[in-house]
């Protein structure tokens, strides 16, 4: 089974730190994605990478930076928390398959609060 | 930009009912349909996927697709308690775009 890893189930910051949400997948996937899901809003998509050091922005990724230096593991920055990046981010992971379509498999999730 | 509507509910239905979740979508080009099962506080897990029209069965749960009318429904038949939660729809390549998701209550 795939195992998506997130490094926090929960985490309180302040106004202004820099957070670092950590996530590692074990089977060797290509795709990896961040989403924030928020009551009524659903999931919302804030970066995404295809490869090793490579990153594309994705639906709401002000406020928010990644990194990708090695292929199983996809780290979101919020250089600066903010009370409004209070959420639950849910990373992701898939590998490209033959149609070029695969299920998402999601970690866990960390619920962060910005107080 | 694709979107999914899903009605949020709550869908009640009783034990042993059908229940149906159903979902529309705007984007004409996507092939690729999703409905992941999610319970409070967890993260969302992957019930059933869909690629071509008409209808793919899988246990309890039908996956039916209508390209043409831009809609896609999950039937769950034999509803148990355990079904309650909120399933969510979703679509695209790769980059998948959700809905907001309906929650389903089955009472005993």
């Amino acid at each position: 089974d795939v195992k998506v890893t997130q490094s926090s189930r929960y985490l309180v910051k302040r106004t202004g730190e820099k957070v670092f949400l950590e996530c590692v997948q074990d089977m060797d996937h290509e795709n990896m994605f961040w989403y924030r899901q928020d009551p009524g809003l659903g999931l919302r998509l804030i970066y995404f990478s295809y490869d090793v050091k490579m990153k594309e922005k994705g639906d709401i990724p002000e406020g928010y930076s990644v990194s990708r230096e090695k292929k199983e593991r996809f780290s979101l920055i919020l250089e600066s928390a903010s009370t409004n990046q209070t959420s639950m981010y849910l990373c992701a992971s898939t590998r490209t398959g033959e149609s070029g379509d695969s299920p998402l498999h999601f970690g866990n999730g960390t619920r962060l609060t910005v107080t | 930009q694709k979107e999914v509507e899903q009605n949020s509910g709550p869908l009640s239905v009783p034990e042993g009912a059908i229940a149906s979740l159903n979902c529309t979508y705007s984007d004409r080009v996507s092939q690729s349909f999703f409905w992941y099962r999610q319970y409070s506080g967890k993260s969302p897990e992957l019930i059933m996927s869909i690629y071509s029209n008409g209808d793919k069965e899988d246990g309890r749960f039908t996956a039916q697709l209508n390209k043409a009318s831009q809609y896609v429904s999950l039937l769950i038949r034999d509803s148990q308690p355990s079904d309650s939660a909120t399933y969510l729809c979703a679509l695209g390549f790769q980059k998948l775009v959700f809905g907001t998701g309906t929650r389903l209550l089955v009472s005993p």
